[in-house]
């Protein structure tokens, strides 16, 4: 249990709509991370967010967006979906600071796109 | 572009044997991690390594990291069946916590 925790756990979409993602990251932790990993695959980096900033983004195009909130959970939003986009998607808290440290990885959510 | 590279991909061993997955980095980064993901879950932490030869051990598993080969190994030793996943090691990418670049991973099925 690594008191990272994600909503809904299974979603199932048709295709061209949105869907949004949830995320409450571990107490204490200031810093939220998104991966998406398909079937198969390791998890893909999706964006960053500290203190409610967006802070790094990998190769997804701007259709995949996000949020942070005051108390640090965050959402991901992805609008026009694609078959493509049908994969677990993780969401990963850690503290920014301090070297010691490691990314705590929440149960995921299985998005279907038909 | 950092690029991580896991082999072997697939990796069937009897129980009681010994084997190693390698984990090849392409560019400088002074922290990798290996987590074990089982099917349908999502990803355990196994090892978080921070400097050049850094060594952990849990159980029937050994971390190692050469950060000027860059290049870490995960050592199995006498497998037994509760240790059938898969595997991945990542990088950090730009420095900042949960920034992680991943391995493609390494499904291993201990067969008794």
């Amino acid at each position: 249990e690594t008191g990272v925790t994600q909503s809904p756990t299974h979603l199932i979409k048709t295709r061209g709509q949105q869907v949004t993602l949830r995320c409450s990251s571990q107490s204490g932790h200031n810093t939220v991370s998104w991966y998406q990993q398909a079937l198969g695959q390791g998890p893909q980096f999706i964006f960053q967010y500290y203190r409610e900033e967006e802070n790094g983004r990998g190769n997804f195009p701007p259709r995949f967006s996000g949020l942070q909130f005051p108390n640090y959970s965050s959402e991901l939003n992805v609008n026009a979906l694609e078959l493509d986009d049908s994969a677990l998607y993780l969401c990963a808290s850690s503290p920014m600071t301090g070297l010691n440290t490691e990314a705590f990885f929440g149960q995921g959510t299985r998005l279907t796109v038909v | 572009e950092l690029k991580v590279e896991q082999n072997p991909l697939f990796l069937s061993m009897q129980e009681g044997k010994n084997y190693t997955i390698y984990c090849n980095y392409s560019t400088t980064s002074d922290r990798l991690y290996w987590y074990r993901q089982d099917p349908g879950k999502s990803l355990e932490s196994l090892f978080v390594l921070l400097s050049n030869g850094a060594v952990k051990q849990e159980g029937r598993l050994m971390a190692s990291l050469d950060t000027k080969a860059r290049l870490s190994t995960l050592h199995i030793t006498a497998a037994v069946h509760d240790l059938s996943a898969t595997y991945f090691c990542a990088v950090d990418y730009g420095g900042s916590q949960g920034n992680l670049i991943f391995g493609k991973g390494t499904k291993l099925s201990v067969k008794p």
